[in-house]
């Protein structure tokens, strides 16, 4: 089974811009992996932020963007604000769809 | 309003079984696949499989293929995780959500297995 790699913890003052990136051990992520990205604060259930590499949901607040960077997917914040203080999860597709695995997270704290 | 609302806490002994539920609303249930997330206690989100409610097909991770089994009753909305015989280590909270962009998520069902 493939794994998913994620910065373990990264930190951003407020109004600043972060950068979350996401691996795979079978090679570049790209837009076939469909990545998804999820937002999940404490005892609460994640929250999609990004389908589909590049798609917002209609929650997701535009300070959110996500895309393909240097053979990975990356979860760009701009302008970070303190209730962005969570853990974020990627979520990679194999197979065709036929199996999908998780990154390990990362705790951003602002 | 697309819902997923999943079934009470369990506190289990190991060896017992059980099923866990998710009933969908807002929506043509049959018509979305249906995934399944494990957390362990302080730890990060396992893919587990998903269900395609309207015809059944299945798919697990191979990390939880025969350990747990994935089903759903269409004509009643839910969905449903069990287990045949319980382990320590499936303490846990389960999650379903709607595997379309994972556009909705239940509020998760906290599993405890102790002796």
């Amino acid at each position: 089974q493939a794994v998913v790699t994620q910065e373990p913890s990264l930190t951003v003052s407020p109004g600043g811009t972060v950068t979350l990136t996401c691996g795979s051990s079978t090679g570049a992520v790209t837009n076939g992996h469909y990545p998804h990205w999820f937002q999940q604060k404490p005892g609460q259930a994640p929250r999609t932020l990004i389908c589909d590499t590049t798609n917002r949901l209609s929650w997701t607040p535009a300070r959110f963007s996500g895309s393909l960077l240097g053979g990975k997917a990356a979860l760009t914040l701009s302008g970070a604000q303190p209730e962005d203080e969570a853990d974020y999860y990627c979520l990679l597709s194999y197979n065709d769809g036929r199996a999908w695995v998780f990154g390990g997270g990362t705790k951003l704290t602002v | 309003e697309v819902q997923l609302v999943q079934s009470g806490p369990e506190v289990k002994k190991p060896g017992e079984s059980l099923k866990i539920s998710c009933k969908g609303s807002g929506y043509n249930f049959g018509n979305y696949w249906i995934a399944w997330v494990r957390q362990m206690p302080g730890k990060g989100l396992e893919w587990i499989g998903v269900m395609y409610p309207g015809d059944s097909q299945i798919r697990y991770s191979p990390s939880f293929q025969g350990q747990v089994t994935l089903s759903a009753d269409k004509s009643i909305s839910t969905a449903y995780l069990q287990w045949s015989s319980l382990k320590a280590s499936d303490s846990a909270i389960y999650f379903c959500a709607r595997h379309n962009c994972y556009d909705a998520w239940g509020q998760g069902t906290r599993v405890t297995v102790s002796s």
